[in-house]
């Protein structure tokens, strides 16, 4: 089956630095979404990644390892207005995207 | 309208009635999707369609059926509702191709009772 997991719920402080990790296993990889999404909205897109590597968006920044299944969205210099849910999703062979539960992010002052 | 485009925002439905959930975007996307979205779950695909006259199942298609009459628009319809169908529903469009994300509408929060 096809499955994408990520940590249920993070804390982090103000100003701080965090990493939220996403593993993978899928029929067929076609690329990496992440999205935020903070409550009672609707998701919005983040990064993508399609090679491994780093991309860099900012504050936020996304790495793919496609060998190990494997992809984090690192979030520098936190905001209170970055506390959101962060989901991951896959885009398979069939060109549909499979979405990991998302990561719930709680900043602290 | 701008962007992607749902309606209504939330609804309370009788279990047994009928539903429509509306979806309309202005963005020329040809692909559409409907997920549903449930506390500790990810979002799950209902159906989709890739272009304007073809729809598609997902995941949890069942229950749910969709029409893509033009590109514009792409309406879900639950035939009888069930309290299983209590859910935040998503409507979202993309363009093909490699690379290109997916815009979601506000959503609709519906709950069968």
């Amino acid at each position: 089956g096809q499955n994408i997991d990520q940590p249920t719920e993070m804390t982090a402080t103000e100003g701080a630095i965090v990493q939220i990790n996403c593993t993978y296993q899928t029929s067929g990889f076609n690329g990496l979404f992440w999205y935020q999404q903070h409550a009672g909205e609707a998701p919005t897109f983040l990064s993508y990644n399609v090679l491994d590597g780093l991309e860099e968006k900012g504050r936020f920044s996304s790495f793919l390892s496609r060998s190990k299944g494997y992809s984090y969205l690192l979030l520098k210099e936190l905001q209170m207005k970055d506390s959101a849910s962060y989901l991951c999703a896959v885009r398979d062979s069939n060109y549909q995207l499979i979405w990991g539960a998302g990561t719930k992010l709680i900043i602290k002052p | 309208i701008a962007g992607i485009t749902q309606a209504p925002t939330s609804q309370i439905l009788a279990a047994g009635r009928r539903m429509t959930l509306r979806c309309t975007q202005d963005m020329r996307h040809n692909a559409m999707y409907w997920y549903r979205q449930d506390l500790g779950l990810g979002l799950r695909l209902i159906h989709y369609s890739n272009t304007a006259g073809t729809t598609g199942k997902g995941e949890v298609p069942d229950g749910y059926s969709v029409s893509r009459a033009n590109t514009d628009d792409f309406p879900l319809t639950l035939a009888s509702a069930v309290p299983s169908q209590t859910s935040v529903y998503f409507c979202a469009s993309s363009m093909e191709g490699e690379g290109t994300e997916a815009f979601f509408g506000q959503g609709t929060r519906l709950t069968v009772v």
